[in-house]
C-alpha cells in the first residue's frame, strides 16, 4: 500500500496568515492526490484534486500543488472558517489512502 | 444535487457483523465511484474500499481484505459495507462518500452524514 504522510501534524496559525501543509507518498502517485477539510463532528469536505484542482464552491485563496510524491496545499488570508483539519489522500492504483492530518489551531 | 443518506447508528456486540447502507440520490449513481471510509473516535480517515456500481465489482484495503464486502444495488442506488468479526478497535463512524465521475478517480466529492457503529459487549 502506498503510505502517506503530512507535516506539520499541528500548526498554530493567526487570522490572515498565510499557511502550507506538506504530504508526501512512498511512491509516484503522479497527480492523483485530493485534500479534504474537516470540521469536528462533520463529514469531510474535498478541497482539491488531481492535485491542483479546486473542487465545487471551494474559495480561491486554497490551492495545491505537486506531483509525483511531494504536494502542498495552501490557504493564503486565513480565516477563522478555515480553522479544521486537512488531510490529503492519494487514488492512484486499487487502494486510496490517507494522510494523518493537519490540525490548523489559533495561535 | 447528489445527496447520501446513511442508515443509523447500531450497537454490535464482538464477534459480530454490522451492515450500514448508502443510499444516493440526484446524480449517476452507477457511474459513481463509492468509497467507504472510516474514522475512530479522535483519529484520523481511514479508506476502507470501494466499488463501481456500474462494474460490480469492489475493492478493498489491503487490512480489511477478509472482513469487508462492499456491495451496490443499481435498482435503488443504494450501497452497502459489511464488516464481520467485530472488534472494539471497529467502534468509529463510518461514512459513505462518493464522485460522480468514477473516470476521474476515487476521490470523494459527495459525503453522507457518517454512521456511528459501537462495539461493545
Amino acid at each position: 500500500d502506498i503510505q502517506m504522510t503530512q507535516f506539520p501534524s499541528t500548526l498554530s496559525a493567526s487570522v490572515g496568515d498565510r499557511v502550507t501543509i506538506t504530504c508526501r507518498a512512498s511512491q509516484n502517485i503522479e497527480t492523483w492526490l485530493a485534500w479534504y477539510q474537516q470540521k469536528p463532528g462533520k463529514a469531510p469536505r474535498l478541497l482539491i484534486y488531481k492535485a491542483s484542482i479546486l473542487g465545487s464552491g471551494v474559495p480561491s485563496t486554497f490551492s495545491g500543488s505537486g506531483s509525483g510524491t511531494a504536494f502542498t496545499l495552501t490557504i493564503t488570508n486565513l480565516q477563522p472558517d478555515d480553522f479544521a483539519t486537512y488531510y490529503c489522500q492519494q487514488y492512484n492504483g486499487f487502494s486510496r489512502t490517507f494522510g494523518p492530518g493537519t490540525k490548523v489551531d489559533v495561535k | 444535487q447528489v445527496r447520501l443518506v446513511q442508515s443509523g447508528a447500531e450497537v454490535k456486540k464482538p464477534g459480530s457483523s454490522v451492515k450500514v447502507s448508502c443510499r444516493a440520490s440526484g446524480g449517476t449513481f452507477s457511474k459513481s465511484a463509492v468509497s467507504w471510509v472510516r474514522q475512530a473516535p479522535g483519529q484520523g480517515l481511514e479508506w476502507m474500499g470501494g466499488i463501481v456500481p456500474m462494474f460490480g465489482r469492489g475493492n478493498n484495503a489491503q487490512k480489511f481484505k477478509d472482513r469487508v464486502t462492499i456491495t451496490a444495488d443499481k435498482s435503488t442506488s443504494t450501497a452497502y459495507i459489511e464488516l464481520n468479526s467485530l472488534t472494539s478497535e471497529d467502534t468509529a463512524v463510518y461514512y459513505c462518500a462518493l464522485n460522480d465521475d468514477s473516470l476521474t478517480g476515487y476521490y470523494c466529492v459527495h459525503w453522507g452524514q457518517g454512521t456511528l457503529v459501537t462495539v461493545s459487549s
